[in-house]
């Protein structure tokens, strides 16, 4: 069985700071990894995946996200905050033996101060 | 680019009333999914479909049917709503493949109360 959990529902960053949402995974094969970002009253989007390959992918809007498998981590960062950045964010995880079903983390809430 | 169309954005229903949420995809995807969304509790499968006329149960089918008579149409059906149903629906689309990599393609929700 296959799961995520993403830690911290809530984050807070300063415009022009860090931003650092985390992602731990659970899978018995090779993970599918996964993060979208879900604007106000919108479904979610595709920020960036990994597959196989690269370990450090980057995606869009100057996201990027590392997996590190002896950490069971894919963690999504971005140097600088952007108001624009306000958003929802849910890393997924799928795999060869669930069929292509994704599984999703709970969620967590970015807010950009300026 | 994808789209994915839901067909409502707002639903208000009574309970025990028959509702259908429909969804169609332009693009020519085998898969097709139904989520639900609650506050703190992510995204939870209820239903999914790899093929026309194929379904098969998420974690979450309880209260629910799917429909799929054609590729590009997904229809959730909630045989009699009930409050507990209160909540956004979305429903996603993605490439049939053998490495199961395909990300999602999200409509953009159907919030439904149910009074």
């Amino acid at each position: 069985a296959q799961s995520v959990t993403q830690l911290g529902s809530h984050v807070s960053v300063s415009e022009g700071a860090l931003v650092l949402l985390r992602c731990n995974y659970s899978s018995s094969v090779p993970p599918y990894l996964f993060w979208y970002v879900q604007y106000p009253n919108q479904g979610l989007q595709l920020l960036l995946k990994y597959t196989t390959g690269a370990t450090l992918v980057k995606g869009i809007n100057g996201f990027e996200a590392e997996f590190k498998k002896s950490e069971t981590s894919f963690h999504l960062t971005k140097p600088s905050a952007h108001m624009s950045d306000a958003a929802e964010y849910f890393c997924a995880v799928s795999d060869r033996t669930n069929a292509g079903k994704s599984t999703f983390g709970d969620g967590t809430t970015l807010t950009v101060k300026p | 680019d994808v789209k994915v169309t839901q067909s409502s954005r707002y639903l208000v229903k009574r309970t025990g009333e028959k509702v259908f949420l429909e969804c169609v995809q332009d693009m020519d995807h085998e898969n097709m999914f139904w989520y639900r969304q609650d506050p703190g509790l992510g995204l939870r499968l209820i239903y999914f479909s790899y093929d026309v006329k194929m379904k098969e149960k998420g974690d979450i089918p309880e209260g629910y049917s799917v429909s799929r008579e054609k590729k590009e149409r997904f229809s959730l059906i909630l045989e009699s709503a009930s409050t507990n149903q209160t909540s956004m629906y979305l429903c996603a689309s993605s490439l049939a493949g053998a490495t199961y990599n395909s990300p999602l393609h999200f409509g953009n929700g159907t919030r439904l109360t149910v009074t």
